[in-house]
């Protein structure tokens, strides 16, 4: 069965660093999107992405944020300076479509532990 | 703007006992409800999903949740846990956005022999 991946598993930084996380979605998927969960808190959403584009963020999603689909499978994250208070799971997701009234199941990544010291 | 309300953070419970994870939601719009499954150093699987119709959904593993609109609730009940049920249950809303899922803080599940 397809699935989403993500790398690495586990990422450790220090503050002011630039990260960027790695995601392969589903192959025949059209929208991607990133969310993350602060320990002990809830899943956040922060961004979707489709054609080429970010169709819409959240007010977590500043400058120091940005995604990219370099190439036809991958979709990244990246963080250019980050700071403690970025720790926290980042899990990616796909879709088939993500058009207003047309839900199709988003399909989760295992996530990527991002530890900031 | 939607929001999620998980009322417990924590339910225990033993094997072979029904449960009810409890879910409410606001929304000035109409909502698109989930229930998702977190294992242990896992994803976020779908277990059920309301989009339309029948207000009982059922979903994988035995779960089933009733939509109440007059209630704005979504509770997740099983009649019957297994140990292998242990894990973090989110519900989620989406609502007029594209995909875009609001997330409750979650429920550990702790099913005990």
């Amino acid at each position: 069965e397809p699935e989403v991946t993500q790398t690495p598993s586990h990422q450790v930084t220090q503050m002011g660093q630039e990260v960027i996380l790695r995601c392969v979605p589903i192959s025949n998927h059209l929208y991607f999107y990133w969310y993350r969960q602060i320990l002990g808190q809830k899943v956040e959403f922060l961004v979707s992405f489709y054609n080429n584009e970010i169709s819409e963020k959240s007010e977590i999603f500043d400058d120091q944020f940005s995604v990219e689909r370099p190439d036809g499978s991958n979709f990244t994250l990246k963080i250019r300076s980050t700071k403690l208070e970025d720790s926290a799971m980042y899990f990616c997701a796909s879709s088939e479509t993500g058009l207003a009234g047309l839900f199709h199941e988003q399909y989760f990544g295992p996530g990527t532990r991002l530890t900031v010291t | 703007a939607q929001s999620v309300t998980q009322l417990d953070s924590q339910v225990p419970v033993f094997e072979e006992a029904p449960v009810e994870l409890r879910c409410n939601y606001s929304s000035s719009v109409s909502v698109y409800l989930f229930w998702y499954v977190q294992y242990p150093n896992q994803g976020l699987q779908l277990l059920l999903k309301y989009l339309s119709g029948s207000t009982l959904v059922k979903g994988i593993n035995g779960f089933e949740a009733e939509f109440n609109k007059s209630q704005t609730s979504f509770h997740l009940r099983k009649p019957s846990v297994h140990i292998s049920d242990t894990a973090e249950y989110f519900c989620a809303v989406e609502a007029g956005g594209y995909n875009k899922l609001i997330f409750g803080a979650g429920t550990r599940l702790a099913v005990h022999p």
